[in-house]
């Protein structure tokens, strides 16, 4: 079945214990990215990856590391969280990227809370 | 700063009746404008699209309307049915680039 999988679904943590929330697709996907979702913020881009070892910032990337090691998997680093990174996460993957009209494909999310 | 308004945040509809989502964009460097429908604890799918050189699509019960020279972009659903509700998004997606922005989210409450 082609789908976006994340892990873990739920995490609870505290501030500034690093952490690593993983991503992976399994249809040779080039394109990759995290959001995050918040009440009344909607989503927001944290960071996108071309394809592998090619990523660049969104608009919220500040206290988040990405890497692009291989073309299926994601993981998203937070490495000292703090309670303003509580929020619930979303891996997404397309084909080739936005701006060549595609569809993109959600994960079914991580809900995260910082204490 | 959201370069994509939404509106309304929150909106009940009859069973049979149109629900109506807003959407304006300040870039006009946008290219590529997708609506989302997310239903509780999954994540948002993708219903829906329109290239700007487009003033109208639909797929089934569900039309984008395009007005290039206002800014505005939005989604109409016809004959709402209960299975309809969730929350949507609104996206842009700029020309030759790969950052996706998202509005802040409408959800959509259809009373059978």
């Amino acid at each position: 079945e082609a789908q976006v999988t994340q892990n873990p679904r739920y995490l609870i943590t505290v501030t500034g214990k690093k952490l690593t929330v993983t991503c992976s697709q399994n249809m040779n996907h080039e394109y990759m990215s995290w959001y995050r979702q918040d009440p009344g913020l909607g989503l927001r881009q944290i960071y996108y990856s071309m394809n592998v070892e090619v990523t660049d910032k969104g608009d919220v990337p500040e206290g988040y590391k990405v890497s692009r090691k291989e073309k299926r998997n994601f993981p998203l680093i937070l490495e000292s969280p703090s309670p303003n990174q509580t929020s619930l996460y979303f891996c997404a993957s397309s084909l080739n990227g936005g701006s060549l009209q595609e569809t993109q494909y959600f994960g079914p999310g991580t809900r995260l809370l910082v204490l | 700063q959201q370069q994509v308004k939404q509106s309304p945040q929150s909106l009940i509809v009859q069973k049979g009746g149109i629900s109506i989502i807003n959407c304006a964009y300040e870039n006009t460097a946008f290219d590529y404008f997708p609506w989302y429908q997310q239903f509780p604890g999954k994540g948002p799918a993708l219903l829906i699209a329109i290239r700007p050189d487009v003033s109208e699509k639909k797929e089934g019960r569900f039309t984008i309307s395009f007005n290039k020279s206002a800014k505005q972009f939005s989604l109409h659903i016809m004959d709402s049915q209960p299975g309809d509700s969730a929350t949507y998004f609104c996206a842009a997606i700029g020309a030759g680039t790969y950052k996706y922005i998202f509005g802040t989210g409408t959800r959509l409450k259809v009373l059978a």
